[in-house]
């Protein structure tokens, strides 16, 4: 059973461009969060979904930022008109239900030059 | 707003001491995650405590659940320089279930 997979590893973008991250949660699972990690820092959380719903996005900037979990593929986080302060490593996690464990992926590093 | 407070930020013992990490909250949580991750990898998750007062064991961690289910601790003994990293507690919020993470114990072995 295929833990969470995140891609790319690692995205270089340059400030104004686009930065999008995939998530593939794991098999059976319909809950996905999405962190952010400053370096020597701890988790923050950006946004909560379920298959075709944003749960919540409490944690999300309200500009540039979106993410969405279709029926089908990937959830998706994306980040527009990258700025150097969105530098950072974003996570993401699957639950089976609300509430349940969840198991990371091993994360996407993002640097914005 | 919920929020998990860890203490201590930073650790750093000699091989073979015990230590105790504490994670406090001032709300009820239905459970609790300890959570550990290395540089430049993703959160692995220990354990996961549920039932107030609980305490598990996992080789030489031992979890304990508070019995109120608002704190939970994380014992290690005889550490090891292999138990270095981030040890981060975890729980899903009323309402939204959105997991919230601790600030996190840097964990630091010397040989």
């Amino acid at each position: 059973n295929a833990g969470v997979m995140q891609n790319p590893r690692h995205l270089v973008r340059r400030r104004g461009q686009e930065a999008r991250l995939r998530c593939s949660p794991m098999k059976g699972h319909s809950h996905v969060y999405w962190y952010r990690q400053l370096p020597e820092e701890g988790l923050k959380f950006m946004v909560y979904l379920q298959k075709e719903n944003i749960i919540d996005e409490s944690g999300m900037p309200k500009e540039r930022f979106s993410a969405e979990f279709p029926k089908e593929g990937p959830s998706i986080l994306r980040i527009q008109q990258v700025v150097r302060g969105d530098s950072a490593a974003y996570f993401c996690a699957s639950s089976p239900i609300g509430g349940g464990e969840a198991f990371f992926g091993q994360g996407t590093r993002l640097t914005v030059v | 707003t919920q929020l998990l407070e860890q203490s201590p930020q930073f650790l750093s013992i000699q091989e073979g001491e015990n230590l105790t990490v504490y994670c406090n909250s001032s709300s009820v949580f239905s459970s609790l995650q300890w959570y550990r991750q290395e540089p430049g990898e993703g959160p692995v998750l220990l354990v996961t405590v549920v039932t107030g007062g609980e305490v598990k064991k996992l080789k030489r961690l031992t979890f304990q659940f508070g019995d109120a289910r608002k704190d939970s601790s994380l014992h290690i003994t005889a550490a090891q320089p292999g138990d270095t990293g981030l040890y981060l507690c975890a729980g899903p919020t009323s309402g939204t279930y959105k997991y919230i993470f601790g600030t996190g114990t840097r964990l630091k072995v010397l040989a």
